[in-house]
């Protein structure tokens, strides 16, 4: 089966540790891109990255990293300086094609206890 | 940049009832609109969209339209089914690699 897989799908982590959420895609898409989403305001551009080794900030890329070292992977770190870190994160792929569709994984939800 | 607008941010409708949900968006250079469904607790899902050479774009039971001159577009849900309810998002996508989501609207199919 072709498509995005997100891991863990939970996660709680204490305050001060960094944590790191997989997403591996199938679908040999070159763009791949991280958003959070918070109840009532949508879906919130971190990163994306539009090929290997290079990667671009998004509307809200404060305290969180992402490394693109191979096509199919594109990791994100929530880092210990990011101030309110629970959220439901969504990761997405696209062919740089015509189409346009951003194909989603199921998401990570984060809890910072 | 761009900014898109979402209304409303709740809607309940009676089973069998047509339900519409509307976007504007503010970058006249934007040419591309989807619409993602997402059910609780799973991934966002497109289930229609429209470019901006079309004015109007039907699947079944839904529907979009595009106003470009107005810079607004719409979706339309008729004879709607409890499995209709869900969170829907528009977005709007000028080329590039970024694409502007709305705040999402929660919609409740009454049985």
């Amino acid at each position: 089966d072709g498509g995005i897989t997100q891991s863990p799908k939970y996660l709680f982590r204490k305050e001060g540790q960094n944590v790191t959420l997989s997403c591996e895609q199938n679908l040999n898409h070159d763009a791949m891109y991280w958003y959070r989403q918070d109840p009532g305001q949508g879906l919130r551009l971190i990163y994306y990255s539009q090929i290997v080794n290079d990667f671009q900030k998004g509307d809200i890329a404060e305290g969180y990293s992402v490394s693109r070292e191979k096509k199919e992977s594109f990791p994100l770190t929530v880092t210990s300086a990011q101030k309110n870190p629970t959220a439901f994160y969504l990761c997405a792929s696209r062919d740089r094609g015509v189409t346009g569709e951003l194909f989603f994984g199921e998401g990570s939800r984060l809890t910072v206890l | 940049g761009e900014n898109v607008e979402q209304h409303p941010s709740t809607l309940s409708v009676q089973e069998g009832d047509s339900a519409v949900i509307k976007c504007t968006y503010s970058d006249s250079a934007s040419n591309y609109f989807p619409w993602y469904k997402q059910e609780l607790g799973k991934r966002p899902q497109l289930i229609i969209d429209i470019r901006s050479n079309v004015g109007e774009k039907k699947d079944q039971r839904i529907a979009v339209t595009l106003n470009k001159t107005a810079k607004h577009f719409s979706l339309h849900i008729t004879e709607t089914q409890p499995e209709d309810s869900a969170v829907y998002f528009c977005a709007a996508h000028r080329g590039g690699n970024q694409f502007y989501f709305g705040t999402g609207t929660s919609l409740t199919v009454i049985p």
